[in-house]
């Protein structure tokens, strides 16, 4: 069974940092590219980053560009995320996503499956 | 940023009748068009992908429909368990969603 499973996030106050983590199991994490989406307390979904099946290619969404940085082991079949100078709206479930195909690139894609998602709250 | 609008906001719905969901993209996203559902306290799911074809394990009473900047999500025969919220997002460019459409019981 394909399985995406988050954890890291919590509370941390403005300013903060917080790393989460995504653990794949159930097929070739090697093969595919990875992602993590977003969403707000009642509010829609937000793409926030992409990285390429080797790490050669990365990309941010203008909203965490330069505090946001995405990494993954693929010897760990693990994804991350480090979020740095977290603001109040970064509160969300953050959820990790794969594309449907196997692929090289972090080109544009939908996704499926997702994982459950891990809620950051940033407060003081 | 392709900006995507959806509309209604939320439809009232008797189980048993046709849901029609739109979603409009500010510029032509070809076919690079999914449909997800999501219910309260769960990941979204994939419904459609390439506007029209229904990912796997999703009920014929699920269609996508359109192309280029106007698409439409039809369910033709609303079940109990098909009340939820639906996003569209398009894939023809770095990812966006719209804001969603929440389908409830009238």
């Amino acid at each position: 069974e394909v399985q995406l499973v988050e954890s890291g996030g919590g509370l941390v106050k403005p300013g903060g940092s917080l790393r989460l983590s995504c653990a794949a199991s159930g097929f070739t994490f090697s093969s595919y590219s990875m992602n993590w989406v977003r969403q707000a307390p009642g509010k829609g979904l937000e793409w926030v980053s992409s990285i390429s099946s080797s790490s050669s290619y990365i990309y941010y969404a203008d909203s965490v560009k330069g505090r946001f940085t995405i990494s993954r082991d693929n010897a760990k079949n693990s994804l991350y995320l480090q979020m740095n100078s977290l603001r109040a709206e970064d509160t969300a479930v953050y959820y990790c996503a794969r594309p449907q195909e196997p692929g090289a690139a972090a080109a544009p894609n939908w996704f499926d499956p997702w994982g459950q998602g891990t809620l950051v709250t940033v407060s003081s | 940023e392709i900006v995507m609008t959806q509309s209604p906001a939320t439809l009232s719905v008797s189980p048993g009748e046709r849901a029609t969901l739109s979603c409009r993209a500010s510029q032509s996203v070809s076919s690079n068009l999914a449909w997800y559902q999501q219910k309260p306290g769960q990941a979204p799911r994939l419904l459609i992908y390439g506007a029209s074809t229904r990912a796997t394990g999703i009920p014929a009473r699920f269609s996508g429909s359109g192309s280029g900047t106007e698409f439409t999500l039809t369910i033709s025969s609303l079940q109990s368990e098909d009340f939820a919220v639906y996003y569209c997002q398009q894939y023809n460019n770095w990812p966006s969603f719209g804001q969603g459409t929440k389908v409830e019981i009238k």
